[in-house]
């Protein structure tokens, strides 16, 4: 069965760089893109963008372009998202999900970035 | 850029009563549009895709379709853990979702 598990909680201030993770089971992303999926407080889904694991190839929404990078390790089945400099309105959960649509979805990762 | 609107923002339903809800593309997306269902404290969960086909393990009480710019689900005779919120989203070229439409209890 498919899984895919994320990283845990991380607590952050402003202006840190952080990487958080993504990995399915075995086998699990060939042939799929991995797309990441933020949720702040109360709101809705906002699709960021999406990671072809197979040739690291990336789609970025708009919205999130330039904001945060996607990349993947296609040996070990992982997915990554990362920030450079955090800010306080990047506080969100964060989910990764596989396909196209999304049929896979990880647990979620609660980022909290506050001073 | 495909923007994705679902109205209503807010339906209230009784136990076992059916209830429709609506998604429009703002250009047509063919038919490539799925249905999620979020529980509250859960991660989304796919319930329809390519517009109109069940995904694993969904009931048959959940049923979308459209095709181009509009698109409905209908959930007949509601249960308890059908009180959520449900998402539109276009996998045309981007992955964008909907607002939401959220589901509650009359």
């Amino acid at each position: 069965d498919v899984q895919l598990v994320q990283s845990g909680a991380e607590v952050k201030k402003p202006g840190e760089s952080l990487k958080i993770s993504c990995q399915g089971s075995e086998n699990s992303f060939r042939g799929h893109w991995v797309g990441w999926v933020r949720q702040l407080p109360g709101k809705g889904l906002e699709w960021m963008g999406v990671v072809y694991p197979d040739d690291s190839d990336t789609i970025y929404s708009p919205s999130f372009q330039g904001q945060v990078t996607l990349s993947a390790d296609k040996s070990t089945n992982t997915a990554y998202l990362q920030w450079s400099r955090l800010k306080a309105s990047d506080s969100a959960m964060y989910y990764c999900a596989r396909g196209r649509p999304f049929d896979y979805w990880g647990q979620g990762t609660l980022v909290t970035v506050s001073s | 850029e495909i923007v994705m609107t679902q109205s209503p923002a807010t339906v209230s339903v009784s136990l076992g009563e059916g209830v429709t809800l609506s998604c429009r593309a703002s250009q047509s997306v063919r038919s490539d549009l799925a249905w999620y269902q979020q529980r509250p404290g859960q991660a989304p969960r796919l319930l329809i895709f390519d517009a109109s086909t069940r995904a694993t393990g969904i009931p048959a009480r959940f049923s979308g379709s459209g095709s181009g710019t509009d698109f409905t689900l209908t959930i007949s005779s509601l249960q308890s853990e059908d009180f959520a919120v449900y998402y539109c989203q276009h996998y045309l070229n981007l992955w964008t979702f909907g607002p939401g439409t959220r589901v509650e209890i009359k």
